[in-house]
């Protein structure tokens, strides 16, 4: 089955600043890649997703980037605020989806 | 916006009772799932439905485990005897077709003492 591993486990960044988690997946058949957000006592919430044919998606200041040959794909959140402060799972879709295991980002005012 | 709706929010129950917990998808969904998170892990598939059958099962998914769209509204998750490393949060999706964005609910804590 699909293996999502994703990095960092935790990131602290100053308001402003941007940041980048990475994840990698294991089977090629995937082709659907979401991220989501999760923000304490509440389910995940799509923030943006990725389909297998398009390399970069852009929404304001999130944006995803997918290297289908290496099997790897990252988040990357600019301008930071500290509402962006919470935890960010990036999932793989071979029919069901396989998340990565988080990665918690503060934003520090 | 419509959105999947989950009941109850918290439940707790002594080890060996069953649970039922309850989704609510959106209405013009056709896929359904559920998922679980233990606490401080990552969020583990556990079984997907369409078409009033179970169309995957995880191997966390065993025969204490089963789900039911009774009334074509509600998509429920039993547990028939609970043990105590099935406290989780326990997240229920729905999706309008495959390979699209999977809706999640607010989630269902269930405490096994």
């Amino acid at each position: 089955g699909e293996n999502v591993e994703q990095h960092p486990s935790t990131l602290s960044v100053q308001e402003g600043d941007s940041a980048v988690i990475k994840c990698t997946y294991s089977d090629s058949a995937s082709n659907y890649f979401p991220w989501y957000k999760q923000e304490l006592g509440k389910g995940p919430q799509l923030i943006i997703d990725i389909r297998s044919n398009v390399g970069e998606k852009k929404d304001q200041r999130i944006a995803v980037t997918l290297n289908k040959t290496a099997k790897h794909f990252s988040l990357h959140i600019t301008e930071t605020q500290p509402e962006d402060s919470a935890v960010y799972f990036c999932a793989a879709n071979d029919y069901k989806l396989s998340f990565g295991a988080g990665t918690t980002v503060t934003v520090r005012a | 916006e419509p959105e999947v709706t989950q009941t109850p929010s918290h439940q707790v129950t002594q080890m060996g009772q069953e649970v039922i917990l309850r989704c609510v998808p959106i209405s013009n969904h056709l896929y359904f799932y559920w998922y679980r998170q233990i606490l401080g892990q990552k969020v583990e598939f556990l079984v997907s439905f369409y078409n009033n059958e179970i169309s995957e099962k995880s191997e966390i998914f065993d025969d204490q485990f089963s789900v039911e769209r009774p009334d074509g509204s509600n998509f429920t998750l039993k547990i028939r005897s609970t043990k105590l490393e099935d406290s989780a949060m326990y997240f229920c999706a729905s999706v309008p077709s495959s390979y699209n964005e999977q809706f999640f609910g607010p989630g269902t804590r269930l405490t096994v003492l």
